[in-house]
């Protein structure tokens, strides 16, 4: 089946440095990926949708300036967390849409805790 | 608003009882809803129901849909410890690909 992957697996970073979380689908293109946040006991919540080739569309809530968002090829998507905070300490999720039935593959999670 | 619950969020069980997750959605446009079961990382996909009234079935898990209703149930038989899990119920929105996600069911199963 089709594979998506994201580095880092996990990330611990200071207060007020940006991290690049990377999204990318091995064995398909991808022209719609979407970003999902998950905290503790709680369900995935989708942060914005990226378009390969387009501006992200983001979620109701979610601040685009504070979650950097780039499809730069139909198999590549990143996530910059920008002068993360310990609030922004969260499992990120990305998803990308592929294969004949245009089904959604999601990519293992990255950790992502900020101290 | 588009929303997707779930139903109960935790559940303790023990080894061979049967369970029923409930997945109740209000989508405007509602095109497929999907189970997954999310154990440490992310979700693993479990069914995806478009129709009312046919039951899927994989092993000791099965799910229906009642389009009627605005419903699905997920069910596991003879449960094992190994379906401890969270259970997610997405709904995807017709000519977006966009999943909402339900609020989950959190499953124990104790030997």
């Amino acid at each position: 089946g089709a594979v998506v992957s994201q580095h880092p697996s996990w990330v611990i970073c200071k207060s007020g440095t940006s991290v690049k979380i990377e999204c990318r689908s091995l064995d398909f293109q991808a022209t719609t990926m979407f970003w999902y946040r998950q905290f503790p006991k709680q369900s995935l919540m989708l942060m914005a949708t990226s378009n390969e080739g387009s501006k992200a569309t983001y979620e109701q809530g979610v601040e685009k300036d504070k979650f950097l968002i780039n499809h730069a090829s139909l198999t590549l998507s990143t996530l910059t967390v920008t002068s993360a905070h310990p609030e922004d300490s969260s499992f990120y999720i990305c998803s990308a849409i592929g294969g004949p039935y245009n089904e959604q593959f999601f990519g293992p999670g990255t950790r992502l805790t900020v101290l | 608003e588009d929303k997707v619950v779930q139903s109960p969020l935790s559940l303790v069980v023990h080894e061979g009882d049967t369970v029923t997750l409930n997945c109740s959605y209000e989508v405007t446009n509602f095109r497929s809803l999907l189970w997954y079961k999310q154990e440490k990382k992310a979700p693993t996909f479990l069914f995806m129901l478009t129709s009312s009234g046919i039951e899927k079935k994989s092993g000791r898990l099965s799910s229906i849909l009642d389009k009627k209703e605005l419903f699905s149930i997920l069910n596991i038989t003879a449960t094992q410890t190994g379906d401890s899990a969270i259970y997610l119920c997405a709904v995807e929105v017709s000519g977006t690909y966009k999943y909402i996600f339900g609020t989950g069911t959190r499953l124990k199963v104790l030997a």
